[in-house]
């Protein structure tokens, strides 16, 4: 199952950034942190991906701790388009030798005007 | 930006007919997917394919469930014998790079929303 723990729901007020936080504790040294999010039951869409490094690309922040046992994404001015549920996933090496990506509950947030 | 292309948007049928969704993926991408996501839970893997055949397949994607690349650009999940609780949102995903590569994106479509009766 996913190896991530989220909030169930975070406010954010509008033009102010959001932090998500992440707890990945058993996360292995070549797994991946990956952010997706899904608005209103749209297609999941990619946000940004990490190993261990900070990661920087136009619509967020990835932010890993030195143990990579967690992670925040952070959205700098958040807007009220950016109001979705928000999934941190560590890829897993499944059985057959690929890394899937598993969906766990996210975080939903809501940006408040 | 290119997308993944998803037909119907919305699909209704009666329980114990067949139905095909559709998919267009990405013009360059090689590694093609089925999630779906039931009201109110998780998305969900069904099934990955690759150079014309399935790479890995989940629990759910027992034998009613058939996926196809019939020409170059289409992608499709076929339900044989629908079933109330195949009632869902089927998500068609595209990469680029592979699910045994680390750098994997996957993008979506917007999803077929099946509705069995």
């Amino acid at each position: 199952d996913a190896k991530t723990t989220q909030p169930t729901s975070m406010d954010c007020a509008e033009g102010r950034a959001a932090n998500l936080p992440c707890n990945h504790s058993t996360i292995s040294g070549n797994e991946y942190v990956y952010w997706y999010r899904q608005i209103h039951s749209q297609g999941p869409q990619y946000i940004i991906h990490g190993l261990k490094n900070n990661e920087t690309n136009e619509m967020a922040s990835l932010i890993i701790t030195e143990d990579r046992k967690s992670s925040t994404l952070i959205l700098p001015h958040a807007t009220l388009r950016d109001t979705a549920v928000y999934y941190c996933i560590v890829r897993v090496r499944s059985g057959a030798g690929s890394y899937q990506l598993t969906f766990g509950k996210g975080t939903k947030l809501s940006v408040i005007p | 930006e290119p997308e993944v292309t998803q037909t119907p948007s919305h699909q209704v049928t009666q329980m114990g007919q067949e139905v095909i969704l559709r998919c267009v993926p990405i013009s360059n991408h090689l590694y093609f997917y089925w999630y779906r996501q039931i009201l109110g839970q998780k998305v969900e893997f069904l099934v990955s394919f690759y150079n014309n055949e399935i790479s890995e397949k989940s629990e759910i994607f027992d034998d009613q469930f058939s996926v196809e690349r019939p020409d170059g650009s289409n992608f499709t999940l076929k339900i044989r014998s629908t079933k109330l609780e195949d009632s869902a949102m089927y998500f068609c995903a595209s990469s680029r790079s592979g699910p045994r590569g680390a750098n994997e994106k996957l993008f979506f479509g917007s999803g077929t929303q099946l509705s069995v009766l």
